[in-house]
C-alpha cells in the first residue's frame, strides 16, 4: 500500500476539457513533485513545490497549473491539454527538497494517474 | 553528458541467478542514491538508498557505491520471476535525477 495516494488512477479527457488531478500523503513530509513518465522513459520532473511554495517549475506549459492547498495536498489543474500530453501523472513527496537538511531523503511515489487526451 | 547513465538492457538472466544492474552518474557532489523498482504501468517503488560507499545489503538485494568511480549498482540475488521490472537509478544532487532505467527479465 502506498502512503501517497493519487486520484484519480485513470483519466480520459477531450482537448476543450478542465480537470484536476489529486495527490495526498499523510507522511509528514514538506516537498511534493510532479513527474509525467511516457512509455519506456524515466519520470520527467515537472514541479516542485516545498513547505508549500513552488520552488522548481521546470519550464512546464501554462496548460498544466500547480496548487499547493496545504502541506499533505498537490493538485495538479489541467486546461487545453494536447494528445501529446498523454502520460503517466506521478506525484511524489520527500522529506525535504533537495538540498535541504534532509538529503538523504527518498522520492515516494503515489500509484499514478494514466492520463488519455483525446 | 547525461546526469545519470544506465544500461537499457534488455537484461535477461535465468531463475535462481544473479542480476547485475549498473548506473554511473556525473556530479560529484551527490549524497544519496537510490534505486527503485518499476513495472509495467505502475510507479516506481523504493527498494533501496545508499549514502556512503561500500555494499549495503538487504534481503536478496545488494547496492554498491564507489563515489571515487561515480558508480553505483544493484545485484539481485537468486533472481524470481516477479523480479522481471524496469530498474531506475536515482542521484539526488541539487534535485533528484534519473536514469534511464534497465529492463530485466528472469526467465523460468
Amino acid at each position: 500500500d502506498t502512503e501517497v495516494t493519487q486520484t484519480p488512477k485513470h483519466l480520459v479527457m477531450g482537448m476543450t476539457n478542465k480537470k484536476s488531478l489529486k495527490c495526498e500523503q499523510h507522511m509528514g513530509h514538506r516537498a511534493m513533485y510532479w513527474y509525467k513518465q511516457k512509455a519506456k522513459k524515466p519520470p520527467e520532473l515537472m514541479f516542485v513545490y516545498s513547505y508549500e511554495k513552488l520552488s522548481i517549475n521546470e519550464s512546464v506549459p501554462s496548460r498544466f497549473s500547480p496548487e499547493c492547498p496545504n502541506s499533505s495536498l498537490l493538485n495538479l489543474h489541467l486546461h487545453a491539454l494536447q494528445p501529446e500530453d498523454s502520460a503517466l501523472y506521478l506525484c511524489a513527496s520527500s522529506q525535504e527538497r533537495s538540498g535541504g537538511s534532509s538529503y538523504n531523503s527518498p522520492l515516494h511515489f503515489g500509484n499514478g494517474t494514466r492520463l488519455t487526451v483525446t | 553528458q547525461k546526469e545519470v547513465e544506465q544500461n537499457s538492457g534488455p537484461l535477461s538472466v535465468p531463475e535462481g541467478a544473479i542480476a547485475s544492474l549498473n548506473c554511473t552518474y556525473s556530479d560529484r557532489g551527490s549524497q544519496s542514491f537510490f534505486w527503485y523498482r518499476q513495472y509495467s504501468g505502475k510507479s516506481p517503488e523504493l527498494i533501496m538508498s545508499i549514502y556512503s560507499n561500500g555494499d549495503k545489503e538487504d534481503g536478496r538485494f545488494t547496492a554498491q557505491l564507489n563515489k571515487a568511480s561515480q558508480y553505483v549498482s544493484l545485484l539481485i540475488r537468486d533472481s524470481q520471476p516477479s523480479d522481471s521490472a524496469t530498474y531506475l537509478c536515482a542521484v539526488l544532487s541539487n534535485q533528484f535525477y534519473f536514469g534511464t532505467g534497465t529492463s530485466l527479465t528472469v526467465i523460468p
